[in-house]
């Protein structure tokens, strides 16, 4: 069964760093987004990305955050210097066709920021 | 904003019980809404996606309701087993691209 594939599982990095947190989508899914749960905390949106552009993003996705689809299957998330409160759990999603069609997540990664 | 509840958010259960999740919301001008597991430290596995226009779905042991009108959702669980132990999530997406989600309501089955 496809599924959406986030690599690494776990990612330790010091605060002001930059990070790339990876991505692969299902093969012929159309849009693309992140989302980032803190711990204890609800599910939150950050970004969506369709046809090479950024379709919708939130207040959290600010000048520190980019994605970029970089090839014909890979999809990040680059943060440009980190903080301590950019640690959490970040999964990627992919589906079919805009807010029709289910969405599939992928395990996440977990980014600690020490 | 879309705000999204789900209660309760622990519940406790022996195995083979019948159990229904609930989820409310509060702007019912809403897309479709999708029901997610997640175990503990993992992603998140799709369950059911129920658009605007039903009323509900199967999947299995599974049945999602929806009552766009009066912004609610259900998951009806039923002959719960111990591998049903996770917590369930509830996700609401309207006319844009972003689901928005619930805090979860976290299962335990009992054998």
């Amino acid at each position: 069964e496809p599924e959406v594939t986030q690599t690494p599982s776990h990612q330790v990095t010091q605060m002001g760093q930059e990070v790339i947190l990876r991505c692969v989508p299902i093969s012929n899914h159309l849009y693309f987004y992140w989302y980032r749960q803190i711990l204890g905390q609800k599910v939150e949106f950050l970004v969506s990305f369709y046809n090479n552009e950024i379709s919708e993003k939130s207040e959290i996705f600010d000048d520190q955050f980019s994605v970029e689809r970089p090839d014909g299957s890979n999809f990040t998330l680059k943060i440009r210097s980190t903080k301590l409160e950019d640690s959490a759990m970040y999964f990627c999603a992919s589906s079919g066709v805009r807010g029709k069609a289910e969405a599939f997540f992928g395990q996440g990664t977990r980014l600690t920021v020490v | 904003k879309q705000e999204v509840t789900q209660i309760p958010a622990a519940l406790s259960v022996p195995e083979g019980e019948n159990l229904v999740l609930n989820c409310s919301f509060t702007d019912s001008a809403i897309y479709n809404l999708q029901w997610f597991r997640q175990d503990p430290g993992k992603g998140l596995t799709s369950l059911l996606l129920i658009q605007s226009s039903q009323r509900e779905q199967t999947s299995g042991r599974l049945n999602a309701s929806l009552d766009k009108s009066s912004g609610r959702s259900t998951l009806y669980i039923a002959a719960s087993q111990p591998g049903d132990s996770a917590t369930y999530l509830c996700a609401v997406r309207n006319t844009g691209n972003q689901f928005y989600f619930g805090t979860g309501t976290s299962l335990t089955v009992i054998p």
